[in-house]
């Protein structure tokens, strides 16, 4: 069984420029979960699906960052205008159900500079 | 809003010895409290979780205790091996919604 896959695994942006995140779930997986980890703190929760539906964005830092999900499958996070302090490893997980193990992908460094 | 607070930050024992990495949360509701192991250029694994309606879970030489009143939970590690070595984060989630709260990871050594 496949992992949850991320793309790209690193990448390099100058502040101001548009990036886009990619993230493949375990299949079957309805469950998808967007976080954020700056150097040497928490794992930050961003948002969660269920499916295609964004059930909690409760976590999102501004109107900067937009997620999708289109058809409940893979999911996309783009930051645009990119800033500083935006950089930082960003994870996808996915579970079955909630409360229950997440499958995290091996995130994307993503550097800002 | 929800907290984790994690601790320690770091943590250097000698191999065979014990490891204990303490949590605290902020929101009573909170039902489901997994641990997480990360290893260094890996992503965060499942190591162990235990839910509300129980005290304590062990699997082999890990242990999980849960104090629900005191809103605190604590890994234990026991005969601590070199491949024990990497960042541990403790979580929380069932806080009025379904996202998991993160504490903010502790990073392990154990010297051979």
């Amino acid at each position: 069984e496949a992992g949850v896959t991320q793309f790209p695994s690193h990448s390099v942006i100058e502040k101001g420029q548009t990036v886009t995140l990619r993230c493949d779930p375990i299949s079957g997986h309805d469950n998808l979960y967007w976080y954020r980890r700056v150097m040497g703190k928490e794992i930050k929760f961003l948002l969660h699906f269920v499916k295609e539906s964004k059930q909690d964005e409760s976590g999102m830092p501004n109107n900067r960052f937009l997620a999708e999900r289109t058809g409940g499958t893979y999911s996309t996070l783009k930051v645009q205008p990119a800033e500083l302090e935006d950089s930082g490893v960003y994870f996808c997980a996915s579970s079955p159900r909630v409360y229950t193990e997440a499958f995290f992908g091996q995130g994307t460094r993503l550097t800002v500079v | 809003g929800e907290n984790v607070e994690q601790h320690p930050s770091t943590l250097s024992v000698q191999e065979g010895d014990s490891a204990v990495i303490k949590c605290t949360y902020s929101d009573s509701a909170s039902n489901y409290f997994p641990w997480y192991k990360q290893e260094l250029g890996k992503r965060p694994q499942l190591i162990i979780d235990i839910r509300s309606n129980v005290g304590e879970k062990k699997d082999q030489r890990i242990a999980v205790t849960l104090n629900k009143t005191a809103k605190h939970f604590s890994l234990h590690i026991t005969e601590t091996q070199p491949e024990d070595s990497a960042v541990y984060f403790c979580a929380a989630s069932g806080t009025g919604g379904f996202k998991t709260i993160f504490g903010a990871g502790t990073r392990l050594f154990v010297k051979a």
